[in-house]
């Protein structure tokens, strides 16, 4: 059955530091590749998302993600965190032909000042 | 801009008593979709409707059920609720039909189920 695996829980940076946040998957076929963020009491937004071509996506609020088929992740990255990105991020990726999201087991990134 | 409007946003319960909730989507979203979340988990999908009808089915109990209505909203009724069932609520709307990618694809806030 396909999977989405984040194998970091918690990652705690220092404000100004470079993010890079873990995403693999497992499918046979190439899926749908989603980033979302989720902030306390908040619904999930979306930051970009991957469906064919370039393999580097860019997204919202300076985050960007790169598509790595020989390893099939997708990991999200932004050069420079600031307090606000301090939330809980999901990926999440959806099957072809299916209407459903299936998300990883989501990080949830500190920020210290 | 119009967003996907949930309520209730919070919601006490006691076991083996019923809840629904409902989910207001973005005007001209035909599709709506629910996902559960429980503590510290990542969401799963519940059930999903398109032009009112049942599109997909996902880990939903049997207790569960669902329904979209002629104004495309959406009512999520849960019976005999258990303990395990205290968790956020989401619910998502999308223009995209089964079998389209979510171009576009807009979450609520959620609605906070607590089961005492």
């Amino acid at each position: 059955a396909q999977s989405v695996t984040q194998p970091d829980i918690h990652i705690t940076v220092s404000e100004g530091a470079s993010l890079e946040l873990r995403c693999n998957y497992s499918y046979g076929a190439t899926p749908y590749l989603f980033w979302y963020v989720q902030s306390p009491g908040q619904g999930l937004q979306l930051l970009l998302k991957y469906f064919s071509g370039d393999t580097l996506v860019q997204g919202i609020k300076g985050f960007e993600a790169e598509f790595k088929r020989s390893q099939s992740s997708f990991n999200l990255r932004k050069p420079s965190v600031h307090w606000s990105d301090a939330a809980e991020y999901f990926c999440a990726v959806q099957i072809q032909g299916a209407q459903k999201l299936v998300f990883g087991q989501g990080t949830r990134l500190t920020i210290n000042p | 801009a119009a967003g996907v409007i949930q309520s209730p946003r919070h919601l006490i319960k006691e076991k083996r008593e019923t809840a629904t909730l409902k989910c207001y989507p973005i005007p001209r979203h035909d599709t709506v979709y629910w996902y559960q979340q429980g503590p510290g988990q990542d969401p799963q999908f519940l059930i999903s409707f398109y032009e009112k009808m049942q599109s997909d089915k996902g880990s939903i109990p049997d207790r569960f059920s669902a329904q979209q209505f002629s104004d495309y909203h959406s009512e999520l009724n849960m019976s005999s609720l258990e303990l395990g069932d205290s968790a956020l609520y989401f619910c998502a709307s999308s223009l995209e039909g089964p079998g389209q990618v979510y171009e576009k694809l807009f979450f609520g806030s959620g609605t906070q189920l607590s089961v005492l």
